[in-house]
């Protein structure tokens, strides 16, 4: 079956910092990934969708200068968390959707704590 | 902007037991998909089961099987001789232009042994 991952599945970073992490379709070319943020116990809000050579659309209330979005190529998308601070601790899912089927398959999620 | 409602927020089912999660939508479409998403503990997303609102059969797999009334606009899923292993958070979903998924707030279920 069709497989996203992510990297990393944990990461701890210093306030002020900034991390990136990646979401790869393995098997499959996705020209449409879709960032989510997730607290615990609550649901998947969408934080902006990327598709490969375009700027990423942005839902309303994320700041686009804080969570940069880069979709360089057709299994690769990018959230980069610049100037991270505590209230930006969270879980980062990303979904990729397939070129061919449509289908969306999900990653395994990211873990950002920041301190 | 379609919306999602999820309105058990814990459900418990006894293992072997029938359970049956709610789930309604708003929606001025007639053409759409529905789902149902399971979230374990690991946190990895998992689809259950998918309706296509255009079918008027409600779409099954295995022990799961769904209830989908258009009229009504509710879209619940069932599931049958539950297993410790189905304990995890549901999340119900719809497909809105741009395929974007909106989901609902979720269930936890606990499947008691």
């Amino acid at each position: 079956g069709a497989v996203v991952s992510q990297h990393p599945s944990w990461v701890i970073c210093k306030s002020g910092t900034s991390v990136k992490i990646e979401c790869r379709s393995l098997d499959f070319q996705a020209t449409t990934m879709f960032w989510y943020r997730q607290f615990p116990k609550q649901s998947l809000m969408l934080m902006a969708t990327s598709n490969e050579g375009s700027k990423a659309t942005y839902e309303q209330g994320v700041e686009k200068d804080k969570f940069l979005i880069n979709h360089a190529s057709l299994t690769l998308s990018t959230l980069t968390v610049t100037s991270a601070h505590p209230e930006d601790s969270s879980f980062y899912i990303c979904s990729a959707q397939d070129r061919g089927s449509g289908e969306q398959y999900f990653g395994p999620g990211t873990r950002l704590t920041v301190t | 902007a379609q919306t999602v409602t999820q309105s058990q927020p814990e459900m418990s089912v006894q293992e072997a037991e029938t359970v049956t999660l709610s789930c309604t939508y708003d929606t001025s479409e007639s053409d759409y998909y529905l789902f149902w998403y399971k979230q374990p503990p690991s946190r990895q997303m998992i689809l259950v089961i998918r309706q296509e609102a255009y079918k008027q059969q409600n779409a099954t797999e295995n022990r799961f099987s769904v209830n989908f009334q258009k009229a009504a606009k509710s879209f619940s899923l069932k599931i049958s001789d539950s297993q410790l292993g189905d304990a995890a958070m549901y999340f119900c979903a719809y497909l809105e232009y741009g395929n974007k998924l909106v989901f609902g707030a979720g269930t936890i279920l606990r499947v008691k042994s």
